[in-house]
């Protein structure tokens, strides 16, 4: 069985820009949930998004958002990009039973400028 | 409000020792998941190991096992015959049992394995 994947692997961006990650999770996996990795911050929750329904949302400004398609495939997007959006984000994909772990992908290494 | 701690920033270990790795945490849920994970410098979260808070018996995967005290909400991680492989960071995250899989992380510790 694939695990989750994730594209792009690196991208680099300047300030006012947007951008747009993409996650595919593992098959048969509908739940799709989005972390930002920071040094500073560490490891903090986005969103997750289960059968196309945004089910939780972290605290995050509007300008991230995230959307999941009928096949469970899920894209988040940044829009007006600062330097602090600088970040690993990684993208976990997840059963539909609540007991079943979350297995993550390589992750998006996004550089602002 | 859910909270994991790690205070360990750093450990160092000799190769073929075993070494375990803290973990606290805090929440209201009265049911809930522990979970550990590796990330090597690639990046990528690899998962180790779960327990669940209603299990009795402590969770093992091969070299791994997870020593769970409910009462003291402790929930740490054993390696045992460590490899220059275990090199990596550690994360250790909670969630609750139902309801959204919104995983909270420790600020890992970041573990490195002597020849």
């Amino acid at each position: 069985k694939a695990g989750v994947t994730q594209t792009p692997r690196y991208l680099i961006k300047t300030r006012g820009q947007q951008v747009t990650l993409s996650c595919s999770p593992i098959s048969g996996h509908r739940s799709v949930s989005w972390y930002q990795q920071t040094p500073g911050q560490g490891l903090q929750f986005l969103f997750e998004y289960f059968s196309e329904t945004q089910r939780n949302k972290g605290n995050f400004p509007g300008r991230f958002s995230g959307r999941q398609f009928s096949n469970s495939r899920s894209e988040m997007n940044v829009s007006t990009l600062e330097l602090g959006d600088s970040a690993l984000y990684l993208c976990a994909s997840g059963a539909a039973t609540d007991q079943e772990t979350q297995y993550f992908g390589p992750g998006t290494r996004l550089l602002v400028l | 409000a859910q909270k994991i701690t790690q205070t360990q920033p750093g450990m160092f270990v000799q190769e073929k020792e075993a070494v375990t790795l803290d973990c606290t945490y805090d929440t209201s849920d009265p049911s809930y998941g522990l979970f550990w994970y590796k990330q090597p410098s690639s990046g990528e979260m690899i998962f180790l190991i779960y327990q669940g808070s209603y299990d009795q018996q402590n969770a093992t995967e091969g070299r791994y096992s997870l020593n769970f005290q409910k009462a003291r909400k402790s929930a740490n991680l054993v390696i045992s015959a460590s490899q220059l492989g275990d090199s990596a960071m550690y994360f250790c995250a909670m969630r609750p049992i139902q309801g959204a899989q919104k995983l909270v992380f420790g600020q890992g510790t970041r573990l490195t394995i002597n020849p």
